[in-house]
C-alpha cells in the first residue's frame, strides 16, 4: 500500500532563517506531487506541483521554492523565512494517469515563524 | 476559471441530527469533484469522489453527496451525525490541466453538540 511521510511534524523558526521540509511517498512510482499551505481559518493554497523529477511548477510567487531530486521525494525550501510563511504545510500525491485521480495527503508540518 | 465555493464557514448540529454541507463549483467541463475531511492538526482524508455516472455517490463514514449539474452543486450529506464527525470539510474540483490541479473551497467547520 502507498504511504506518504512528512517531516518534521512541527517547526519553530526565527524570521530570516532557512527552511527545508521534506515529503516522501512509498508504494507508488512516478506520482504527481503537490505542496499546499493552509493558513489559519483559510482553505488550501497550492504552492507547487511536480509531474516528474526536476519538474517544478509554481502557483504563487513567494520566497519559497521546491525541488524533486528523486521520483518520490519532494522538498519545500526557503532561504529566508518571513512571518507570513507561518502555516500548516501539506504534501500530497496522486497517480499520474489520463484521468484526474484523488490526491492523498500527508500528515502535515506546522510551521511557526517568530 | 475553476473555483469552489463553500458558503457556510461554520455549522453546528446536534448529535443524531442530519447534516448537509454545501458546495458550488465553477468549471467549464464535466467536473471531477471531491470531498475531504480534516481533523485538527491532521492531513486531509478523502470522503468520496464523483467522476461520472450515478449522481449520488456514497463515501466512507456514512457520507453521501449528490452532483447536480443544473445547480453546479455537490452537496455533502449524512443522515445522522456522530460526535466524531466534528472536523473541517473541504470540497474540491479537479482540473484537466498539467498536474491535474485541485481547486479547494475554503472549508466548512462542523461542530457537533451532544
Amino acid at each position: 500500500s502507498q504511504t506518504i511521510h512528512q517531516w518534521p511534524a512541527t517547526l519553530v523558526q526565527p524570521v530570516g532563517s532557512p527552511l527545508s521540509l521534506e515529503c516522501t511517498v512509498e508504494g507508488t512510482s512516478n506520482p504527481n506531487l503537490y505542496w499546499y499551505r493552509q493558513a489559519a481559518g483559510r482553505g488550501l493554497q497550492l504552492l507547487f506541483y511536480s509531474v516528474g523529477i526536476g519538474q517544478i511548477s509554481s502557483e504563487v510567487p513567494q520566497n519559497l521554492s521546491a525541488s524533486r531530486p528523486q521520483d518520490r521525494q519532494f522538498i519545500l525550501s526557503s532561504k529566508k523565512l518571513l512571518l507570513s510563511d507561518s502555516g500548516f504545510y501539506l504534501c500530497a500525491w496522486a497517480l499520474l494517469a489520463g484521468v484526474i485521480n484523488e490526491q492523498f495527503f500527508g500528515p502535515g508540518t506546522r510551521l511557526t515563524v517568530l | 476559471a475553476q473555483s469552489v465555493t463553500q458558503p457556510d464557514i461554520h455549522i453546528t448540529v446536534s448529535e443524531g441530527a442530519s447534516l448537509e454541507l454545501r458546495c458550488n463549483y465553477s468549471y467549464g467541463a464535466t467536473p471531477y469533484l471531491f470531498w475531504y475531511v480534516q481533523s485538527p492538526g491532521q492531513g486531509l482524508q478523502l470522503l468520496l469522489k464523483y467522476f461520472s455516472g450515478d449522481t449520488l455517490v456514497q463515501g466512507i463514514k456514512g457520507f453521501e453527496a449528490e452532483f447536480k449539474r443544473s445547480q453546479s452543486s455537490f452537496n455533502l450529506r449524512k443522515p445522522s451525525v456522530h460526535w466524531s464527525d466534528a472536523a473541517e470539510y473541504f470540497c474540491a474540483v479537479g482540473a484537466r490541466n498539467t498536474g491535474n490541479q485541485f481547486y479547494f473551497g475554503t472549508g466548512t467547520s462542523l461542530t457537533v453538540i451532544p
